[in-house]
């Protein structure tokens, strides 16, 4: 079965800092991984993904994530916070065998300081 | 190119009164999932169709039911609502296996 744990449900940050929103997965086939963006009274956006190729996976709006399996870990950073980054922030597993059925994990509100 | 359409946007039902909530995908996605997204839970996986055929199912009661019609629309329907059916629906399509999913705005559905 797949789960993912996002550490620390609210993360503040001040405007111009690097953004660290962690990720951790449990799979034991190997994994889709994505992040989502969710602002208020809105749908999910996509980030991000990793499917296979390279570990080290680039976004919109400055995002990155790397793909550490040794780690099981799916980190979402982006050196320098802007005001409009504040939003919930949603990490996502699926596999080969799950078809599209997602498994996210219970989301990072992200905070940002002027 | 039109995104994942959900309607209606908000709706407020009695308990023990039923609701369809309604999906139109991306033109060309045959794949359509369900999501109901609470404070307390999350987002939670409700079920899949693909080609008018449930693929995957979550861990909802019998009251929560869907269907897929061949033009890949997407309704989803929930009998004898109770308070704890308050939540945010979302609807997503994806295109293929493996390919991210792009979500509908939602739908705010409140029990009263």
């Amino acid at each position: 079965a797949q789960s993912v744990t996002q550490l620390g449900s609210h993360v503040s940050v001040s405007e111009g800092a690097l953004v660290l929103l962690r990720c951790n997965y449990s799979s034991s086939v190997p994994p889709y991984l994505f992040w989502y963006v969710q602002y208020p009274n809105q749908g999910l956006q996509l980030l991000l993904k990793y499917t296979t190729g390279a570990t080290l996976v680039k976004g919109i709006n400055g995002f990155e994530a790397e793909f550490k399996k040794s780690e099981t870990s799916f980190h979402l950073t982006k050196p320098s916070a802007h005001m409009s980054d504040a939003a919930e922030y949603f990490c996502a597993v699926s596999d080969d065998f799950t078809g599209n059925q997602f498994y996210f994990g219970t989301g990072t509100s992200l905070t940002v300081i002027p | 190119k039109a995104g994942v359409t959900q309607t209606p946007r908000y709706l407020i039902k009695t308990r023990g009164q039923q609701v369809t909530l309604s999906c139109s995908p991306i033109s060309g996605h045959r794949s359509v999932s369900w999501y109901q997204q609470t404070p307390g839970q999350g987002l939670q996986f409700l079920f899949e169709y693909f080609s008018e055929t449930q693929r995957n199912k979550g861990n909802f009661p019998g009251r929560f039911s869907g269907r897929q019609f061949s033009n890949s629309r997407s309704e989803m329907n929930v009998s004898t609502l109770e308070l704890g059916d308050s939540a945010l629906y979302l609807c997503a399509s994806s295109l293929a296996d493996r390919a991210e999913a792009f979500f509908g705005q939602g739908t705010r559905l409140t029990v009263v």
